[in-house]
């Protein structure tokens, strides 16, 4: 069974750094082809593609967020770690992290979500 | 970079056919993956591949694209059904992810 779950602060204070964790089970992404990543969601808003790491380390970041967004994993404890500088209210959104196993890069597994507010 | 076009909001009767479509230039040349939300809830991956079905996923969910519109169809609408939908793909040109505007189906 595929499981992926969020974590991390719900309230950050503007400027601080964001760090959120993707912790899941099922799979191993040390697997070929396999990737994990980063997909945010403002309230009552669209989904937003943010950034995707695969087996072999590739990584992959939205070009308009790409200088604030750092991820990385740590495949002995099946995470995922997303990390976004410099908040600001208009990053307050539900993040979640899925997994993507297949040549096209769609996510067939998805967290339940983290809802992060910044605030101050 | 990429853009994708879904129209807002999308109204149907129960059991009649709803089409929610996903515009961009020469879309027909990529893997459209369609997703449902229903609120408060994590998306659900329905179709991949412009028309591949995830186990578990009714027939009535089907997938076409060509030229610059992908489509998703779903057929004899449910109350069920009713969910805010987002297309996407993989630009193959900035090696990155593209999420559609989605759209809010509304079953009348």
């Amino acid at each position: 069974q595929i499981t992926l779950k969020e974590s991390g602060p719900t309230l950050v204070k503007p400027t601080q750094t964001l760090t959120l964790t993707c912790t899941f089970s099922g799979f191993s992404l040390s697997t070929s082809g396999v990737g994990v990543g980063w997909i945010r969601q403002p309230p009552g808003k669209a989904l937003e593609w943010l950034a995707l790491i695969y087996w072999d380390d590739d990584k992959r970041y939205s070009p308009s967020l790409k200088s604030r967004l750092t991820i990385t994993k740590d495949t002995s404890k099946n995470q995922v770690v997303l990390t976004m500088t410099n908040m600001d209210p208009v990053d307050t959104a539900t993040y979640y992290c899925a997994l993507t196993k297949g040549a096209t890069n769609y996510f067939d597994y998805w967290g339940q979500g983290t809802l992060v507010t910044v605030s101050s | 970079s990429y853009v994708l076009t879904q129209p807002p909001s999308v109204s149907v009767a129960p059991g009649q056919t709803a089409r929610i479509t996903c515009g961009g230039n020469n879309i027909g040349s990529k893997s459209v993956h369609w997703y449902q939300q229903k609120p408060g809830q994590a998306p659900v991956l329905v179709v991949y591949d412009d028309s591949d079905r995830p186990s578990g996923i009714p027939e009535r969910f089907s997938g076409s694209n060509s030229g610059n519109t992908a489509t998703l169809t779903i057929s004899r609408v449910e109350a069920g059904d009713e969910a805010d939908y987002y297309c996407q793909v993989w630009d193959s040109s900035s090696d990155l992810g593209v999420f559609g505007g989605g759209t809010k189906l509304t079953v009348l």
